[in-house]
Formats: C-alpha cells, sequence, structure tokens
C-alpha cells in the first residue's frame, strides 16, 4: 500500500512569512495528489490536486499554491502567510479518481 | 445546502451499544461513497467503502440509499477504541471528493 510522508509535524510561523511543506509518496507511481485544509471541528477542504508532474489544479482561490516537481513529490507555499491560513494540512494520494485516499500525517500550521 | 451533512454529535454511548450515524449528499449524480475514522489529531483513515449492495466488515456495516440521497454506518457491540471522528465520503466525479465534517463518537466504560 502507499505511504505518504509529510513534514514537519507542527509549524508556528508569523504572519507576512513565506511557507512551504512537503509530501513525498511511496509504493506507488503516477498517483493523483491532494492537499486539504481541515478547520477545527471542520470537513476536509480540497485546495489543490495534481494528476501529474507540473499538472496543478486549484480548487479555491487564496494566497496558496503547489507544485509537483517530482512524480511522487508534492509541495504546498505561500509567501506571506495570514492568519486564515492557520490549520491542519493533509497531503493525500489515490491512485485515480473516485478511489480511497492515502494521508499523510499532516502539519498543523499556526499563524502568529 | 451543505453537499455533504452530518450530525456533528457527539455521541457518547456505552460499550457494547450499538450507534449509527446518518450522512446526506446534494449531488444525485455522486458516485463513490465512503466512511473514514479520524482519531483526535490524526489524519483520516479509510474505514469502508460504500456498496449500493451494503456491506458489513465485522462490527460495522454501511448502507446506501440513493433515493433518498444518504448513507449510513452502524456499529454494533461499541469498543472504548471504537471513539473517533467519522467522516462521510462522497465522490461526485472529476476529481472532486468532499468530505463531510465528521460525527464525533465517545464510547465509555
Amino acid at each position: 500500500s502507499q505511504t505518504i510522508h509529510q513534514w514537519p509535524a507542527t509549524l508556528v510561523q508569523p504572519v507576512g512569512s513565506p511557507l512551504s511543506l512537503e509530501c513525498t509518496v511511496e509504493g506507488t507511481s503516477n498517483p493523483n495528489l491532494y492537499w486539504y485544509r481541515q478547520a477545527a471541528g471542520r470537513g476536509l477542504q480540497l485546495l489543490f490536486y495534481s494528476v501529474g508532474i507540473g499538472q496543478i489544479s486549484s480548487e479555491v482561490p487564496q494566497n496558496l499554491s503547489a507544485s509537483r516537481p517530482q512524480d511522487r513529490q508534492f509541495i504546498l507555499s505561500s509567501k506571506k502567510l495570514l492568519l486564515s491560513d492557520s490549520g491542519f494540512y493533509l497531503c493525500a494520494s489515490a491512485t485515480q479518481e473516485g478511489s480511497e485516499a492515502f494521508f499523510g500525517q499532516g502539519t498543523r500550521l499556526t499563524v502568529v | 445546502r451543505k453537499e455533504v451533512e452530518q450530525d456533528p454529535g457527539p455521541f457518547n454511548v456505552p460499550e457494547g451499544a450499538t450507534v449509527a450515524f446518518n450522512c446526506t449528499y446534494s449531488n444525485s449524480a455522486s458516485q463513490s461513497f465512503f466512511w473514514y475514522r479520524q482519531d483526535c489529531r490524526k489524519e483520516p483513515k479509510l474505514l469502508m467503502s460504500v456498496y449500493s449492495s451494503g456491506n458489513e466488515d465485522g462490527r460495522f456495516t454501511a448502507q446506501l440509499n440513493r433515493a433518498s440521497q444518504y448513507i449510513s454506518l452502524l456499529i454494533r457491540d461499541s469498543k472504548l477504541s471504537d471513539s473517533a471522528t467519522y467522516l462521510c465520503v462522497v465522490y461526485t466525479g472529476g476529481f472532486k471528493t468532499i468530505f463531510g465534517a465528521g460525527t464525533r463518537l465517545f464510547v465509555k466504560a
């Protein structure tokens, strides 16, 4: 089965600072990759998905961006963090549309 | 109307009880359905897929009602370890997988 590595586990960043979260996938090739954000007590909000290297689709307009420089690497970035960017960020991988998603352990980001 | 709606709970039940959760979805063209489990401050993990004919995995039974657009999860003989948040997940096509906000379950001794 797939293994999703995501780091760091927790992060405290000041407003206006940049962000880079990395996710790597083992155990599969050419996966569909996703970035989700979960606010406290809320469902998962899809931020970005990617079907291949260099292919990124954004679901929600915001000051975040994503990149996929390699088949099994997915990066979430921001140039300037906002307080509202705080949340639990989850990277996920699926072999195809609509199939089971495997999640990384998540990054809990607090913007102060 | 939210695309996927769940009762947030919490459901507080004693060990050994049977508990059921429902989840409604708004898109009649939804294709796939799942229940995920999420422990506190952890990532979600697949509990079970939900098939049109219904499916059972040990103490867990999932049902799909397309006419009424809801899915259900039944847990029999609840264990302390079942305490978690249960997320209803609906795939509507085109990379659009919608996660519900979850139903919290507390099983007490």
